[in-house]
């Protein structure tokens, strides 16, 4: 549908287990993000990346830990996550990381944490 | 850094009528305002984008207005569909961010 994909789309894990989330994009960009979304919340920036290179950690615990292997793959490792984690985890991209180019967003992963 | 507000929260129309989104933001550096589309359970998507040499842009039956004196931009859309049912986001960038912040987004109703 878009050039940038999301595994898995939906997931179900427990406070002890450790997964990840993968994004692929096919667009080409250099520059790609880890939004969470969450419920009656606006979207909250987590990591971005700009040509494999994290550039921004915008606070976010330790639980999650992203990694960018080069510029088309990303992907968000989750260990020990709390409930309140659960949310719609949106992959992004964008030609260069300025703030004036649009967002690419994959379909999202809805997480729930039990 | 860049702050974003969006006004308001949830929207509800008739089919028909029209519907404005209002967003202000603070940075005054900033050129770039994009407006994305989200519906129910997909992925949000640019519909319309606007910079500052410009004071309005249309596409078909959605608009957006720029006021760079009163740092507010708008969002219109007219003869609203069913399908205009989405959530709508604002985003402000082109400051000094390289990020563009968003707004809150708006709950969008159109009833048949």
């Amino acid at each position: 549908e878009t050039g940038v994909t999301q595994t898995p789309r939906h997931l179900v894990m427990g406070m002890t287990n450790k997964k990840s989330l993968k994004c692929e994009q096919h667009l080409g960009h250099n520059a790609m993000y880890w939004y969470k979304q969450s419920a009656k919340k606006p979207l909250e920036l987590m990591f971005v990346y700009n040509f494999k290179e994290q550039t921004e950690n915008n606070s976010v615990p330790s639980r999650f830990s992203p990694e960018c292997p080069n510029s088309s793959h990303l992907f968000l490792h989750l260990h020990t996550l709390q409930p309140e984690d659960s949310a719609l985890y949106l992959c992004a991209s964008s030609q260069a990381l300025t703030s004036e180019n649009e967002q690419y967003f994959g379909p999202g992963t809805r997480l729930t944490v039990t | 850094g860049e702050n974003v507000e969006q006004h308001p929260s949830t929207l509800s129309v008739q089919e028909g009528d029209s519907a404005v989104i209002k967003c202000t933001y603070s940075d005054s550096a900033s050129n770039y305002f994009p407006w994305y589309k989200q519906e129910l359970g997909k992925r949000p998507q640019l519909i319309i984008d606007i910079r500052s040499n410009v004071g309005e842009k249309k596409d078909q039956r959605i608009a957006v207005t720029l006021n760079k004196t009163a740092k507010h931009f708008s969002l219109h859309i007219t003869e609203t569909q069913p399908e205009d049912s989405a959530v709508y986001f604002c985003a402000a960038g082109g400051g000094g961010s390289y990020i563009p912040t968003f707004g809150r987004g708006t709950s969008l109703i159109v009833h048949p």
